[in-house]
């Protein structure tokens, strides 16, 4: 079974800029959720995908970013524009059903110059 | 809302055991997750308790008392690739389902 794969691994980019992050989940999985990690902490979560349902996205600052996931299947989430305070790890996660388990990619390291 | 509390940092001896402990507040409970994440790399799901007990997994156990609000893993026969952080995840009431984490605790195993 193939996990999680998230896109790209690493990204640079200077404050302003735009920034979008790619996550293909496992297949059939319907739960899908995008967390931002940061150095020492624990995962907090930004928003949760049932489907192509967005649910719990109370945690996503809507003013900059945003989220879609067209099918219910892949989801990107971008960044506009980006503030220093943005560099972080980017996590996506997939679930079969929103009370099992989540699968996490190894996701995208975001550095804000 | 919940508060979770995990040591910052441990280290222990190749072959030994260690035990993580992890306390939590929380309005409700819905079931406690501990995943391993090595240094830049996804969080593994290691176990899931939502009964108090003890859950035995091969050299991992994971311990659960709803009315301390406390769990611990428990590592058997350490090996140098079990140096990682140890995350603490606790899901609350409602209907989301959707596990708070906690800082994690960075277990350093030495020779």
């Amino acid at each position: 079974e193939a996990g999680v794969v998230q896109s790209p691994r690493y990204k640079i980019i200077e404050k302003k800029q735009p920034v979008a992050f790619w996550c293909n989940p496992i297949s059939g999985h319907n739960t899908l959720y995008w967390y931002l990690q940061n150095l020492g902490q624990g995962p907090e979560l930004l928003i949760r995908y049932e489907n192509e349902e967005a649910v719990d996205d109370s945690q996503l600052p809507k003013d900059r970013f945003s989220a879609e996931r067209l099918k219910g299947v892949d989801s990107t989430l971008k960044i506009q524009p980006a503030e220093l305070g943005d560099s972080a790890v980017y996590l996506c996660a997939s679930s079969p059903g929103r009370n099992q388990p989540q699968h996490f990619g190894d996701g995208t390291r975001l550095s804000i110059l | 809302g919940q508060n979770i509390d995990q040591p910052t940092e441990m280290t222990a001896t190749e072959g030994a055991i260690v035990q993580i402990n992890c306390t939590y507040q929380t309005s409700g409970f819905n079931g406690l997750f501990w995943y391993q994440q090595h240094a830049g790399e996804a969080p593994t799901f290691l176990s899931y308790n939502v009964l108090d007990g003890l859950e035995e997994k091969g050299r991992f156990s994971s311990f659960l008392s709803r009315s301390k609000g406390y769990s611990y893993l428990l590592l058997k026969e350490l090996q140098m690739k079990d140096s990682a952080s140890y995350l603490c995840a606790v899901r609350g009431p409602g209907g989301s389902y959707i596990p708070t984490f906690g800082r994690g605790t960075s277990l350093i195993v030495h020779p």
